[in-house]
């Protein structure tokens, strides 16, 4: 089992250029998340998907967008990249219980 | 609001001594709580989780962390640190939507 895999690792953007974000999971997992992490933030939720064809906001969804393609895959659309977009990106999932989420290796974008 | 606090920004232990890492939580019943390891630009490792029962809880690599509702807290602590386990730790919260509630990390650094 690869777990949750994430692409790109690294990612540069020009402000305003767009991007997508690709996540997939081969555990059978329900819910899937997508978090950014600053210094000194911690993890903050931008979207999650509790189960296949349901998206849900998060603490820090402005500038952001979501599509559930499948059970696998959970991907994460930047429209028009800013700046403040700078940072890295985790996804997640677990089974949709109180279990631990299981996380991505993350993918670490710059905004100039 | 439910929170996570972790008041120690970076934390120093010589090799060999002991480690106490904390977390406050906040959250008017009893939360799911998990502590996470994230080594230098990799993704995060789940190393204990509380449920509920013996609030004594064991993880890996040797981690145990003990819950206290009194004091609403979650510490993370090992015997004896190694120099490999210098990385940033984050205490999380499960609250009831299967979403996570991350404290803002704590840095350890190992010294000689």
């Amino acid at each position: 089992n690869a777990g949750v895999t994430q692409t790109p690792k690294f990612q540069v953007l020009k402000t305003g250029q767009s991007m997508t974000l690709q996540c997939a999971q081969d555990m059978n997992h329900n819910s899937m998340y997508w978090y950014r992490q600053d210094p000194g933030m911690g993890l903050r939720l931008i979207y999650y998907s509790a189960s296949e064809g349901t998206t849900d906001k998060g603490e820090v969804p402005n500038g952001y967008n979501v599509s559930r393609l499948n059970k696998r895959e959970f991907s994460l659309r930047l429209e028009s990249a800013a700046p403040s977009q700078t940072s890295v990106y985790f996804c997640a999932s677990n089974d949709g219980s109180y279990n631990e989420q299981f996380f991505g290796p993350g993918t670490r974008l710059t905004v100039l | 609001a439910q929170s996570v606090t972790q008041p120690d920004i970076h934390i120093t232990v010589s090799e060999g001594a002991s480690l106490e890492l904390r977390c406050n939580y906040s959250y008017g019943a009893t939360p799911y709580l998990f502590w996470y390891v994230q080594s230098p630009g990799q993704g995060l490792q789940l190393l204990l989780k509380y449920f509920s029962g013996d609030t004594l809880v064991q993880g890996i690599k040797g981690f145990e962390a003990e819950f206290k509702r009194s004091q609403s807290s979650f510490n993370l602590r090992k015997p004896s640190v190694h120099w490999s386990d210098a990385a940033e730790y984050f205490c999380a919260m499960n609250s009831g939507y299967s979403t996570l509630t991350f404290g803002k990390g704590t840095m350890l650094l190992v010294s000689p």
